[in-house]
Order: structure tokens, then sequence, then C-alpha cells
């Protein structure tokens, strides 16, 4: 059981908003920068968004991420087929000894 | 281009030592805005962070595992390394190399799979 929340699964269809939660305290992300990573079937995870809502090089405008509180959320708006992976959720201040938190991911698939 | 690649062995035994080592190619592991970070993926579950080491030699690991863990580098040759001891069958799990950069994992391995047999 992580200490950040995500719901384990989210659907959407083709050109679809979906959202993902992450849920923390304000020990966790009410205390920390938030990341997002994208996980294709069998590849290894892919930075999306840093530092709550800055995307990373190459990611599609498409993905955004925000933070109010002790919670955040990753965004896709029109989504494609190619979108469906696991996202995750982590806190991490480099500026700490660690450790690093993910959440516990959420699948989504694209109807 | 950075990449990272890990390499080890892929079948352990019960209770023996997991070593694992991560190749930098294209960055150096003595920049000091890069942390080299080891993490694992459970078959079928999430991530789990395993620990850290920063270009001054200085390491971190997870509480959980922090009695079994060490994670050094040879900088020479540009690599880092893991070793897990006492190995159980909850240790099974693709292990990756990544490099932490302003607290961002941006550079991840390709992942190894690593079974502990009875």
């Amino acid at each position: 059981q992580s200490v950040l929340t995500q719901p384990p699964s989210a659907s959407g269809t083709p050109g679809q908003r979906v959202t993902i939660s992450c849920s923390g305290s304000s020990s966790t992300i009410g205390s920390h920068y938030v990341y997002w990573y994208q996980q294709l079937p069998g590849t290894a995870p892919k930075l999306l968004i840093y530092r709550n809502n800055q995307r990373s090089s190459g990611v599609p405008d498409r993905f955004s991420g925000s933070k109010s509180g002790t919670s955040a959320s990753l965004t896709i708006s029109g989504l494609r087929s190619d979108d469906e992976a696991d996202y995750y959720c982590a806190i991490w201040d480099d500026s700490l000894s660690g450790p690093v938190v993910f959440g516990g991911g959420t699948k989504l698939t694209v109807l | 281009q950075l990449q990272l690649q890990e390499s080890g062995s892929g079948l352990v035994k019960a209770s023996q030592t997991l070593s694992l080592t991560c190749v930098v190619a294209g960055a150096s592991l003595s920049s000091s805005d890069s942390s080299w970070h080891w993490i694992r993926q459970t078959p079928g579950k999430g991530l789990e962070w395993i620990g850290l080491i920063y270009a001054s030699g200085k390491t971190y690991y997870n509480p959980s595992l922090k009695s079994r863990v060490t994670i050094s580098a040879d900088r020479s040759k540009t690599q880092f390394s893991l070793k897990l001891t006492s190995l159980t069958a909850a240790d099974r799990a693709v292990y990756f190399c990544v490099r932490g950069l302003l607290g961002a994992f941006d550079i991840w391995g390709q992942g190894i799979m690593v079974t502990v047999s009875s």
C-alpha cells in the first residue's frame, strides 16, 4: 500500500479527456514536487511530467499535470490508442536523502 | 546520448546475493547534478525505489531494504552496481538502473529480470 494513492484503473474512448489522480498528504504531495511516468507494455517507464506540471522533452501537449494541496492529477486530452499504458506518480526532492515514493499505478485502457 | 544498460545474473538462488551492474554511456558518474538509482518492479505490480548513489559517493537506501542493499560506483569504468543479500521469492522483479536529474528519473535502462530459485 503506497502512501501515494492512485486509482488502479481508468478508461476512455479515443478523443476523450481522461484524468488520473494521485492522492497524498501534507508531508508527501503537499511538500514535494510530483512527477508522472508512463510505462508502455514491456518497456521501462518514461518521464512525462516533472515538477508538477512541466512536460518532459518530446512529450505532446496533450499531457498535462497539476497539483493542488495534497493531490495531483495527470490529464490526457485527445486520447489515443497508443496512450494505453500504466501511469505512475512519484515524489522525490533531489535535495533530500529520499526515499523516493511511487504511487501504485493506474492502468489506462483506451476503449 | 545517455544510455544505461543493466547486466548481471538473472537467476539467483534463495538466500544468496544478487549482483547487478549498470554501465553508463554518454555521461559521467561524477556529474554533480545527477544521481544514480536502482528501482525494481515486481511482476504485475508497481515500482519500488531501492536506493541511490551520488557523485560524492554518498548513498541512500529504501528503509525497507536498507539492511540488505549496497550500491557502489566505479567511476573509472563509468558503472554503478547493486548488491542485494539474502534473496527470497519476494525479490523476484525487473531491476532498472536509472539516472536522477533535478528530482526526475529521466533516463532508464531497459531492465533486467531477476528470478529467485529455491
